[in-house]
Order: C-alpha cells, then sequence, then structure tokens
C-alpha cells in the first residue's frame, strides 16, 4: 500500500520569498504523482501531475515539481510567491494500475505580506 | 465544461439521521470518487464507482454507502449519523479509473452532525 508524507503543517513565507513544499511517498510499486490545491472553502483543483518522462513539471501559475525516484520525492516550489497563493497544498499518488488515489496529510502555505 | 457539482453545499442533521449527498460529475466522466475531509484525519477515501459498479472501498462502516446511476451521477447515503461523521464530503470524476486519470474535485458537501 502506498503512503504519502508532508512534513510541514504549516509553511509561513513572506510574499516574493520562494517556496518549497516537501512531499514525500512510499510504494511498493510504480505510482504517478500529483499536487492539488485547496483554498479556502473550496474543493481540490489539481496544480500539477507526473506520469512520466521529464521528471520536472510545471504548472502554468509558476509552480513545479521534480520527481525525484531514488529518494521517493515529489517536493513543490516556486521562486516567488503571492498573498494569492495562501492555500492549502495537497500531494498525491496512485497505482499505475487502477485509481487508488492516497493523499498526504496536506500543507497550510500562508503567505504573509 | 461545467465542472463537477455537488449538492446540497451545506447540512445540518441531528444524531441518528440519515444523509443523502449528490454528485454530478463532469459531461463524459465515468468515474465517480468520494472522500471525507476532516481537519484530524485528512482526506479518506471512501468508494470509488465506474459504470454503475463499485470498483473499490475504503476503510469505513457499512454505515456509507454509495451508489452510481447510468448517467454517471453518483450519491452517496450515511446512516445513523453519529457526531464524528462532521466533515466536508469531496466528489471527485475522472474520464476513467486508471492511475493516470486526473481527478476533478466538486466543491464538496459540508455535514455538520448535532
Amino acid at each position: 500500500a502506498q503512503s504519502v508524507t508532508q512534513l510541514d503543517s504549516q509553511v509561513p513565507v513572506f510574499e516574493e520569498a520562494p517556496v518549497e513544499l516537501r512531499c514525500n511517498y512510499s510504494s511498493s510499486v510504480s505510482v504517478y504523482l500529483f499536487w492539488y490545491v485547496q483554498y479556502p472553502n473550496q474543493g481540490l483543483q489539481l496544480l500539477l501531475k507526473y506520469l512520466s518522462g521529464s521528471t520536472l513539471v510545471e504548472s502554468i501559475n509558476g509552480f513545479e515539481a521534480e520527481f525525484n525516484k531514488s529518494q521517493t520525492s515529489f517536493h513543490l516550489r516556486k521562486p516567488s510567491v503571492h498573498i494569492s497563493d495562501t492555500a492549502e497544498y495537497f500531494c498525491a499518488v496512485s497505482e499505475l494500475r487502477g485509481q487508488n488515489f492516497v493523499f498526504g496529510p496536506g500543507t497550510r502555505l500562508s503567505v504573509l505580506p | 465544461k461545467a465542472g463537477v457539482t455537488q449538492t446540497p453545499r451545506y447540512l445540518i442533521k441531528t444524531r441518528g439521521q440519515q444523509v443523502t449527498l449528490s454528485c454530478s460529475p463532469i459531461s463524459g466522466h465515468r468515474s465517480v470518487s468520494w472522500y471525507q475531509q476532516t481537519p484530524g484525519q485528512g482526506l479518506q477515501f471512501l468508494f470509488e464507482y465506474f459504470s454503475e459498479t463499485q470498483r473499490n472501498k475504503g476503510n469505513f462502516p457499512g454505515r456509507f454507502s454509495g451508489r452510481q446511476f447510468s448517467n454517471s451521477r453518483s450519491e452517496m447515503n450515511v446512516s445513523t449519523l453519529e457526531l464524528g461523521d462532521s466533515a466536508l464530503y469531496l466528489c471527485a470524476s475522472s474520464l476513467g479509473t486508471g492511475g493516470e486519470d486526473t481527478q476533478y474535485f466538486g466543491p464538496g458537501t459540508r455535514l455538520t452532525v448535532l
């Protein structure tokens, strides 16, 4: 069975500073990796995903994540955050076969002015 | 395309009652999954339906049940409500059931059990 760890439950950061949200996973099989974002009182929105190919994936709003198989990590980064990035971020994994999504506990990113 | 819709958005019930939540997937999506989100437990998988058949089930008691209709719309039912069932219930739809199929989430139904 898979599991996902997000070591940081809360990350405060000043506006325009860089940020990294950490995600590590455990699985006995190959997986797909996802980052979702949840704004207050809303559902989850897909931010980016890794299925295959280049290990660096990017989103349209400046976030990027790099799949590191040897370290079983999929950390999310942004070089310069905005106030509007304040939200909760969830890392998730799914097996190649079957949609058994497992979500991490989430990291609450607070961008301070 | 319209996104995933969930009704109602908010519900208040008392212990012992039952509740039915509804989810309409994105047009063309045939897979619907349900999740329970609480501050203490995070996001927990309830079950997944594809073509009216339950394909996967999470570790929840039998009080939690669901079904999917021929138009892919899905309902979730919780009987004999307990205080601990208070949560945000999220529905997600996807084209298929492969691990690569992105799940698109609805806004959720916030259930409060008094």
